[in-house]
């Protein structure tokens, strides 16, 4: 009954690979994200999508794919990957997008690229 | 542009200490505000929200309150345990904008 998982916990590949991350919320939220947190823990947004359609991407390279099939699922495919890339990813979702509604986080999947 | 800055860590402190973490923030308009905490190996969590200036936000004897003459929302417990150790953020969002920002985050450690 985990709110916002993300699969897989923990992804080792190399570089030059092609990687998938799925998120899924069962809390019936409108919006859903995604943040990477680089290894000094500092947050910043990716992408934000609302019942489906892409609200914000953050100058985010365009190796970079999310999708969303329906409002409760955001999957993130990253080609040809980099050292750079390496980072914890977040999937959280809010009820509505608005200011004041809180997110809701999965527990991440840490990225290494080698 | 907005933007968050928490006071730099790590904060180590002994149980039952007073823990204060300092949060100022800039933005262009009224934010929300925020404290979320992550537990090692987990996801962030919301720890505490205020939405306008002079709110309290409060919880499991965390408070925050909003001030805008100041622009901050520092955060303070009275008597922390060593199951708060955590790293906290302190983070905005503007009405209508989808996303938080957030500071940089500050790690406690608190010792028995």
């Amino acid at each position: 009954d985990t709110a916002v998982s993300q699969t897989p916990k923990y992804l080792v590949t190399q570089m030059g690979n092609d990687k998938s991350i799925k998120c899924e919320q069962n809390l019936g939220h409108d919006t859903m994200y995604w943040y990477k947190q680089d290894s000094k823990k500092f947050l910043k947004i990716m992408f934000s999508y609302n019942n489906k359609e892409l609200i914000i991407n953050e100058t985010v390279p365009n190796r970079f794919s999310p999708k969303s099939p329906d409002k409760a699922h955001l999957n993130l495919h990253i080609n040809s990957l980099e050292l750079g890339d390496s980072a914890v990813y977040f999937c959280a979702s809010s009820q509505d997008g608005r200011g004041n509604s809180p997110l809701h986080f999965g527990n991440g999947t840490r990225l290494t690229v080698t | 542009g907005n933007s968050v800055t928490q006071m730099e860590g790590p904060v180590t402190l002994s149980e039952e200490a007073f823990l204060t973490i300092n949060c100022t923030y800039t933005a262009t308009g009224y934010p929300s505000l925020f404290w979320y905490v992550q537990y090692p190996g987990e996801g962030l969590q919301l720890l505490l929200k205020a939405t306008k200036a002079d709110d309290k936000g409060s919880n499991k004897g965390f408070e925050a309150t909003y001030r805008k003459e100041t622009t901050s929302f520092h955060l303070e417990k009275g008597s922390v345990q060593v199951s708060d150790s955590a790293v906290y953020f302190c983070a905005l969002s503007l009405q209508g904008a989808q996303k938080l920002v957030f500071g940089q985050g500050t790690r406690l450690t608190i010792n028995p």
